[in-house]
């Protein structure tokens, strides 16, 4: 069974960092592209970042590009995303995701870490 | 930026009634196109993937269809678990980008 396992999520204050982890296991995390995704409170969906297989290539949208760092373990399976800079409009749920090999969707999504940005 | 207007933003419909969403592209994303579930307080689910291909484990009752930029989400048979929010989402190009969603309850 596949299983994506976000941490490190809490409250943090603006101009702050923190860092995400994402745990997966149930299949070769090394053959996939993985994915960050987040939801405000009451909002809808908003991609944050992908990283290829072996990490060599990132992509951000312009809401987070300089601020956000999508990296990978594959050694340990483990999805990270370092987030500094943070602003209150940053406060969301964060998934992380799978996107399957031949595609930019996502199909399979951990259960989310909330953050919260305030002073 | 490739923009996914989807409609309606809210439904209200009978149980075994057929549902349908719609979500526009600004541009051409192909068959590039996916749509969620996310159920009340879980995380999103994968519906259907390549504009029409239903994913693994999804009932029949859900297809998905295209005519030209405009893709629509078909709920043959509404049950009571479908309730939630359903997304689009456009895989063709960064960023990658969601429609502003549908919130479907029972009449």
């Amino acid at each position: 069974e596949v299983q994506l396992v976000e941490s490190g999520g809490g409250l943090v204050q603006p101009g702050r960092s923190l860092k995400l982890s994402c745990a997966a296991s149930g299949f070769t995390f090394s053959n996939y592209y993985m994915a960050w995704v987040r939801q405000a409170p009451k909002k809808g969906l908003e991609w944050v970042a992908t990283i290829s297989t072996s990490g060599s290539r990132t992509y951000y949208p312009d809401s987070v590009k300089g601020r956000f760092t999508i990296s990978r373990d594959n050694a340990k399976s483990s999805l990270y995303l370092q987030m500094n800079s943070l602003k209150s409009e940053d406060t969301a749920t964060y998934y992380c995701a799978r996107h399957p090999t031949t595609s930019y969707v996502m199909d399979a999504w951990g259960q989310g870490a909330s953050v919260t940005v305030s002073s | 930026d490739i923009q996914m207007t989807q409609s309606p933003a809210s439904l209200s419909a009978s149980l075994e009634e057929i549902v349908t969403i719609t979500c526009q592209a600004s541009q051409d994303i192909g068959n590039w196109l996916a749509w969620y579930q996310q159920k009340p307080g879980k995380s999103p689910q994968l519906l259907i993937y390549g504009a029409t291909s239903l994913a693994d484990g999804v009932p029949s009752r859900f297809s998905g269809s295209r005519s030209g930029t405009q893709y629509s989400l078909k709920i043959s048979r509404l049950q009571v678990e479908d309730i939630g929010i359903y997304y689009c989402q456009q895989a063709s190009s960064a960023p990658l980008t969601f429609g502003s969603g549908t919130k479907l309850e029972i009449k």
